[in-house]
């Protein structure tokens, strides 16, 4: 049973540059939420998606968007990067009405030169 | 104040030693999570706790719900421990929508 899955592994971006990070969520889970990790900091929320809409969103701007398709995986895209936008790039699944576990994928490594 | 707060911020010790992070919150909560992060690295689910106690290997997760206090434990500690331990809760009422997380516990083990 894979888990969570990401790609890709990291990216490297020029500032103004638009990024799109992807995720399959665990086998059987429904619901995705996404996290930004900067250097040394912990995960803060970007969104969560569950039956292909943003359910929740954190405190971020409108330049980070997403997208869930039917087969509940995940995108997250990031319009005119910043490099502030550098971070690692979480992706969590989970079911809806179940018990709370969030699963985590590997992360994605994002760059912005 | 936070509302989940982690002891210690860090924490070095000796293989084979017994450890215990601490993690103290104020909301209510659905669950408390505990998650692992090595340097550089993903993060790893370790325990989804909403009572009680729970054992994987010589890692051992306990919540007391009334104090609003849960430990992480790590017998016989070995330097693959060495490691970001992080705590953080399904606020009640909330469902999955977004965990509150600690600061995180660096651990180091040294051989």
């Amino acid at each position: 049973d894979a888990g969570v899955t990401q790609s890709p592994t990291h990216l490297i971006k020029t500032r103004g540059q638009q990024v799109t990070l992807r995720c399959s969520p665990k086998s059987g889970h429904d619901t995705v939420s996404w996290y930004q990790q900067a250097l040394g900091q912990g995960p803060q929320f970007i969104f969560q998606y569950y039956e292909e809409e943003e359910r929740q969103r954190g405190n971020f701007p409108d330049r980070f968007s997403g997208h869930q398709f039917p087969n509940y995986s995940s995108e997250l895209n990031v319009n005119a990067l910043w490099l502030g936008d550098s971070a690692l790039y979480l992706c969590a699944s989970s079911t809806a009405g179940g018990t709370y576990e969030q699963y985590f994928g590997p992360g994605t490594r994002l760059t912005v030169t | 104040k936070n509302e989940v707060e982690q002891s210690p911020q860090n924490l070095t010790a000796q293989e084979g030693e017994f450890i215990t992070i601490n993690c103290s919150y104020s909301v209510g909560i659905s669950a408390l999570h505990w998650l692992q992060q090595h340097p550089g690295g993903g993060i790893v689910s370790l325990f989804m706790l909403s009572s009680g106690k729970k054992k994987h290997g010589r890692l051992i997760a306990t919540i007391n719900i009334q104090e609003k206090h849960s430990s992480l434990h790590i017998t016989a500690s070995h330097p693959r421990d060495s490691a970001v331990y992080i705590c953080a809760v399904t606020p009640y009422m909330d469902s999955n929508y977004q965990l509150i997380w600690g600061a995180g516990t660096k651990l180091i083990i040294k051989p």
